[in-house]
């Protein structure tokens, strides 16, 4: 079993819908949980990051976690074609400090 | 949070030889990162750079194919060692600004070709 499970897509989201993200880790001592966004060719950017139970919002974006499901998720409002991008999952184990990625999902936002 | 950039931004090699990239960071951080990127794949973690000392590495990842060194806390060198054509990946440093807790934030990358 992976680590972090992301469904790979690619997840299809009209102009103006809502984009849902999901994501599931193994370790139940996980502390930290990121979303990055990587364009084609680029670096991953850091968009979300949220440490406890319930929702974070950041202007289009939201984060919401349930550490009892070990499940964390990425909302995208108002979907832009400029979302268009892999979403990676990224979870901070609680050994060592390091980050493990899932897969990544991609997003492809249709005018 | 820090700026991070990397050098070079992308080469050709032949195998067999090496190559060496550099991750400056604007501001002192604690943490510093290596991770592999390989077409169409998702981030994997090389090591962890530790200032002053050895690197950190993680499983299939050994110091004589990636040696790193970190002598300070805003800089980094990751050697990619006698090069095969499956060493053909995007590298990438990230830093952390205070502890392994935070968000680590990365540089452009280094996107590598072995011919």
């Amino acid at each position: 079993q992976k680590e972090v499970e992301q469904n790979s897509g690619p997840l299809s989201v009209p102009e103006g819908a809502i984009a849902s993200l999901n994501c599931t880790y193994s370790d139940q001592g996980s502390q930290s949980f990121f979303w990055y966004r990587q364009y084609s060719g680029k670096s991953p950017e850091l968009i979300m990051f949220i440490y406890s139970n319930g929702d974070k919002e950041d202007g289009r974006f939201t984060a919401q976690l349930n550490k009892a499901s070990q499940y964390v998720s990425l909302l995208i409002r108002d979907s832009q074609p400029s979302d268009s991008a892999t979403y990676l999952c990224a979870v901070l184990v609680a050994a060592g400090n390091k980050l493990t990625f899932g897969g990544g999902t991609r997003v492809l936002v249709k005018p | 949070s820090a700026v991070i950039s990397q050098k070079p931004s992308r080469d050709i090699c032949q195998r067999g030889t090496s190559l060496t990239i550099q991750c400056q960071v604007d501001s002192q951080v604690t943490m510093m990162f290596w991770y592999r990127q390989q077409p169409g794949q998702s981030l994997t973690l090389i090591a962890t750079a530790n200032q002053g000392s050895e690197a950190t590495y993680e499983s299939g990842f050994v110091i004589d194919k990636f040696p790193i060194s970190r002598p300070n806390l805003t800089f980094s060198t990751l050697t990619v060692s006698n090069m095969s054509p499956e060493d053909s990946s995007i590298y990438l440093c990230s830093a952390a600004d205070r502890n392994g807790n935070q968000p680590q934030h990365f540089g452009d990358g280094t996107r590598l070709s072995i011919l």
